[in-house]
């Protein structure tokens, strides 16, 4: 069965304190994995699109990362805004599908 | 340039009652998704339209549940009659195609709650 997992379902950090989530997929064939970032009563906001093992890209404070079987986001010196709930999302080669996680909720104590 | 636009953005309404969301896509976008989320959960696809046509519209309750999008730019998601499980956000999504380099943009949804 196609499946995303995220990891932690919470997290809780204080300001500057470096982490990562972890995005954990069974699919057969990957055709590209998504992360978004989601505040509150709004739509997701597009964040990264890693397509093949070993590839990685940052913006500001976040960084993914891509194996064969799972997906990072490292959140580097993290500040309050960043503060948000961080899903990941994989697209699959067969039928086109994509299949989201139920998402990471940080929270970046000041 | 203009997010996706989705209207209204909150809707109450009694079980057994139609509702109607509109989904108002980025210009030239040709690929449309509305989606579903409950709380905690991440969206799950309902159906996806490349210009006028359904092409993923496996996960959405036909029984209940139907959508178009006329001449290929707005779409219109709709629930008759509403249950109280129908309870959630609804989020349309577009990017300019379907292929896995394009970007999905969302809206802010639509949050449903069914009394």
């Amino acid at each position: 069965e196609d499946q995303v997992t995220q990891s932690p379902e919470a997290l809780r950090l204080q300001e500057g304190e470096s982490s990562s989530l972890n995005c954990s997929y069974t699919v057969s064939g990957l055709r590209g994995l998504f992360w978004y970032r989601q505040d509150p009563g709004k739509g997701p906001e597009f964040l990264f699109t890693l397509y093949s093992a070993g590839e990685e890209k940052e913006k500001e404070r976040l960084k993914a990362t891509l194996t064969k079987k799972e997906s990072f986001l490292h959140i580097t010196a993290p500040k309050p805004e960043d503060s948000a709930t961080y899903l990941c999302a994989v697209r699959m080669n067969r039928d086109d599908k994509i299949i989201f996680g139920k998402g990471t909720r940080l929270h970046i104590l000041p | 340039e203009a997010g996706v636009v989705q209207s209204p953005r909150y809707k109450i309404i009694e079980k057994k009652q139609p509702v109607a969301f509109w989904c108002n896509p980025i210009s030239g976008h040709n690929t449309l998704y509305w989606y579903l989320q409950n709380l905690g959960q991440g969206p799950e696809l309902l159906i996806r339209y490349e210009n006028e046509e359904a092409v993923d519209d496996s996960q959405l309750p036909k029984d209940r549940f139907s959508a178009e999008r006329l001449k290929g730019v707005d779409s219109t998601l709709k629930i008759q009659p509403a249950e109280l499980g129908d309870s959630a956000v609804y989020l349309c999504a577009s990017s300019l195609s379907s292929t896995s380099t394009d970007t999905q943009y969302f809206g802010p949804g639509t949050r449903l709650t069914v009394l």
